[in-house]
């Protein structure tokens, strides 16, 4: 069975600053990875998914994340952080390329300083 | 393109009552999921659909808990009787396909077990 760690309950950031939100995971196989975002009161909002190919993936809003297979990570990035990125973020993993099936982290609560 | 709907937004009640929630899918999307999150939880998978039938509800607990999915369109949970710990989200998701799809989520239905 497959399982994600996000081991950031809550991060605080300034405006303008760079991200980088943690996520581990294990699976037996290759992983399908996702980064997603929710905002307060709304459901969760795809920023980037990995399958296969270059380890570096370029999502929406300018998130980044990489695979690292050797570390099991696949954290997610961003150079400068805009207040309206506070949000709730949360890692998954799929088994093949049911996104549906996912097991999802805990989150990660980004507050943003102005 | 009008989104994943789900109503109510939020429900208040007394345990052992009885309690629905109602799902419209994306248009065209023959995979439908519905998950529970608790508060500070990522979202679980309660049942996956494809079109009118189920795929998967092995994490359903189905002495309580009941969905269906009639026309492979709208869709219906159901819990009863209510216990305290249902108190969560409960978020309604939907693809094009299960294999490869990328999931849209509502914005979830708030319940609240007293």
């Amino acid at each position: 069975a497959q399982s994600v760690t996000q081991p950031d309950i809550h991060i605080t950031v300034s405006e303008g600053a760079s991200l980088e939100l943690r996520c581990n995971y294990s699976y037996g196989a290759t992983p399908y990875l996702f980064w997603y975002v929710q905002s307060p009161g709304q459901g969760l909002q795809l920023l980037l998914k990995y399958f296969s190919g270059d380890t570096l993936v370029q999502g929406i809003k300018g998130f980044e994340a990489e695979f690292k297979r050797s570390q099991s990570s696949f954290n997610l990035r961003k150079p400068s952080v805009h207040w309206s990125d506070a949000a709730e973020y949360f890692c998954a993993v799929a088994p093949g390329t049911n996104a549906g099936k996912s097991t999802f982290g805990d989150g990660t609560t980004l507050t943003v300083k102005p | 393109e009008a989104g994943v709907a789900q109503s109510p937004r939020y429900k208040i009640i007394e345990k052992r009552q009885s309690v629905a929630f109602w799902c419209n899918p994306i248009s065209g999307h023959a995979t439908l999921y519905w998950y529970q999150q608790i508060l500070g939880q990522g979202p679980k998978l309660l049942i996956q659909f494809q079109n009118n039938g189920v795929v998967d509800d092995s994490q359903l607990p189905k002495d309580r808990f009941s969905a269906e999915r009639l026309k492979g369109v709208d869709s219906t949970l159901k819990i009863q009787p209510a216990k305290l710990e249902d108190s969560a989200v409960y978020l309604c998701a939907s693809s094009l396909a299960s294999v490869g799809g990328e999931l849209f989520f509502g914005e979830g239905s708030r319940l609240t077990v007293l």
